[in-house]
């Protein structure tokens, strides 16, 4: 079945890099996603890659896949206090179904 | 940059009343989604909407939820009676629904109270 895990708290310096880590079960995902939700506020998209990429890099932001370990994690270089958030990461299943399946979600916490 | 809204931002009811929750997708996408997430609970998948019909919803999307594009630019989810357990943010995503990527961009959220 499809399930997404992540761990529920991180804490880092400011300045410092931060690593965001996600397990997924299904392997037959199309994309996979990181998305920001800051209190009280909705999900914004920041990054996605496609299922047969290993790594992506934008700005601050870089995207590793292990498609064997089924492992994706997002590091944010430099974190700055504005990066504090609730970090989802979520797959979608392109051809097989709408949906997004996210995970439990990641609480970054930077301080100064 | 075009957003994905939605009205209103915060919603209180009393049990057993209906409830509509208002959207606005980007304007050129063709695929619409309703997502939930209870209060420190996952993002859960209620359904999606594509030329004019349901495309798939999950179990959580029962007789008691039905979704509406009234006219050329809003998206609705109405729960007739709302439960206790229906008190939730709810999220509305949109899509192109080309060749393109898929990416679904949310709104904002509703946070919907049911006392």
């Amino acid at each position: 079945g499809e399930d997404v895990e992540q761990s529920l708290f991180l804490s880092v310096r400011e300045g410092d890099s931060s690593v965001i880590n996600c397990t997924y079960t299904d392997s037959s995902s199309t994309y996979l996603y990181w998305y920001k939700q800051e209190p009280g506020a909705g999900l914004q998209l920041l990054t996605y890659i496609f299922s047969n990429m290993d790594m992506k890099q934008d700005q601050r932001l870089t995207v590793l896949l292990n498609k064997k370990d089924k492992h994706l994690s997002l590091r944010i270089a430099d974190t700055q206090t504005g990066d504090s958030a609730i970090y989802f990461c979520a797959e979608s299943f392109r051809y097989n179904t709408d949906k997004l399946i996210f995970g439990t979600g990641t609480r970054l916490q930077v301080f100064p | 940059e075009p957003e994905v809204t939605q009205t209103p931002s915060h919603q209180v009811t009393q049990m057993g009343q209906e409830v509509i929750l208002r959207c606005v997708p980007i304007s050129n996408h063709l695929y619409f989604y309703w997502y939930r997430q209870i209060l420190g609970q996952k993002v859960e998948f209620l359904v999606s909407f594509y030329n004019n019909e349901i495309s798939e919803k999950s179990e959580i999307f029962d007789d008691q939820f039905s979704v509406e594009r009234p006219d050329g630019s809003n998206f609705t989810l109405k729960i007739r009676s709302t439960k206790l357990e229906d008190s939730a943010m709810y999220f509305c995503a949109s899509s192109e629904g080309s060749t393109k990527i898929e990416t679904q961009y949310f709104g904002p959220g509703t946070r919907l109270l049911v006392l």
